[in-house]
Order: structure tokens, then sequence, then C-alpha cells
């Protein structure tokens, strides 16, 4: 089973800042296989982008994806207040055939 | 838009089976999209435990396979999820999701299922 290890585990910023999330694959994994998610507290996962850097709909420009490797990046360039939450990456596609990172709590400083 | 609603028991008995139901509105349960039962402890991560097509192919996770079954009822546009010899360990969040492709697309709000006597 290949694993998913997003880091770091908790990140502190303020809004207007930078944040990056990284998601490592035990394994290699196709990009076309790898999606983003957030949650926030008491709602149920929000689908970010699939195909690794493609943006679900509605998802905002400032949210971006991209992959080098096996590295599997998430940036979001300027924080807004809404964006404090929960992240997770998942891949599809090995046993099981949806499998997730442990998630990056994204949290105000 | 598609939306899905998950309903069932809150609190279930040690030893006992779970089973939800999720509902699916705004579209057809027949269509080329599978649907998924995923869950999540509280305070913990997700956990994906399976998945269904409207004719009733299946795909489960290993490590829950030998206690669950979802099954599909095209009549009602949904789908059911049951899992046998619960324990507090099986306490979490139970979501239904359209998947399609290699993504959960659609979410329902989540059913909160307790393990407790």
């Amino acid at each position: 089973e290949s694993v998913l290890t997003l880091s770091p585990g908790t990140l502190s910023l303020s809004p207007g800042e930078r944040a990056t999330l990284s998601c490592r694959a035990s394994q290699s994994v196709s990009s076309t296989y790898l999606a983003w998610y957030q949650q926030k507290p008491g709602q149920a996962p929000r689908l970010l982008f699939y195909g690794a850097s493609s943006r679900a709909t509605g998802i905002p420009d400032r949210f971006s994806g991209s992959v080098s490797g096996t590295d599997f990046t998430l940036t979001i360039s300027r924080l807004e207040p809404e964006d404090f939450a929960v992240y997770y990456c998942q891949q599809y596609g090995s046993s099981p055939l949806y499998t997730f990172g442990q998630g990056t709590k994204l949290e105000i400083k | 838009q598609v939306q899905l609603q998950e309903s069932g028991p809150v609190l279930v008995k040690p030893s006992g089976t779970l089973s939800l139901t999720c509902v699916v509105s705004g579209g057809s349960i027949s269509t080329k999209n599978w649907w998924s039962w995923v869950r999540q402890p509280p305070g913990e991560g997700l956990e994906w435990i399976g998945e269904i097509l409207h004719t009733g192919s299946t795909n489960y996770n290993p490590s829950l396979k030998s206690r669950v079954t979802i099954s599909v009822d095209k009549s009602k546009n949904q789908i059911s999820l049951q899992m046998t010899s619960v324990t507090a360990a099986d306490t979490a969040t139970y979501y239904c999701a359209r998947s399609g492709p290699c993504v959960l697309e659609y979410w329902g709000q989540g059913s909160l299922v307790t393990v407790s006597s």
C-alpha cells in the first residue's frame, strides 16, 4: 500500500501570507490520480484539485497545485480567513482504491 | 447539482450492525459514476470504505471487506452501508460521496455514528 505523507502536520500563518503544503507518496503516483481536499470543522471535505493541478469548480485561483516526482504541493498564494482548515491529499488506484494523507492543519497565527 | 444525504441510527451497540443510507438527489444514481462510503473518526483522518456502481458491482477496502456490505436501490436512488461486528473503533462520521473519476467529487454532510453500550 502506497502511503501519503503530508507536511507539515500543522502550519501557523497569518492572513495575506503564502501557504505551501507538501504531500509525498511512498510509491510512484501518477499526477492523474492525485487530488486535494479542504475540510472545515463540522463540514464534509471539499474537492480542491484533481489531476494534481486542475482546480475543481468554484476554487479560487489563489489556490494552485503542482508536482515534482513523487512530491505534490498545494500552494495558497495569499491566505484569506476562510482558507484556515485541514487539507488532505488523496491518491487513487492502489489497494485500497482511495487513500488519504493524514492531513495538514492550517491555523491562524 | 447532485446532493447526497446520509441517515441512520446515531448509536449502535458493540458487536452490533451499523446501517446507513445515502439518498441521492439532483441526479440519477444510474450513471457511470461510482458511489462511495468514507469514514472519519473524531479528530482523525479519512478512510475509504468502499464503492458501488448502479449495476451492483462493488470495490471494498481490504481492511474492512470482511465486515462491510454496500448495496444500491435504484428505485429509491440510494445506496446503503452495512458494517457488522462493530466496536468502539468504528465510531466515526460516515460520509457518502460520488466518485469519479479518481476523486470524490460530491459529498454528503455526514452522519456521526457512535458505538457504545
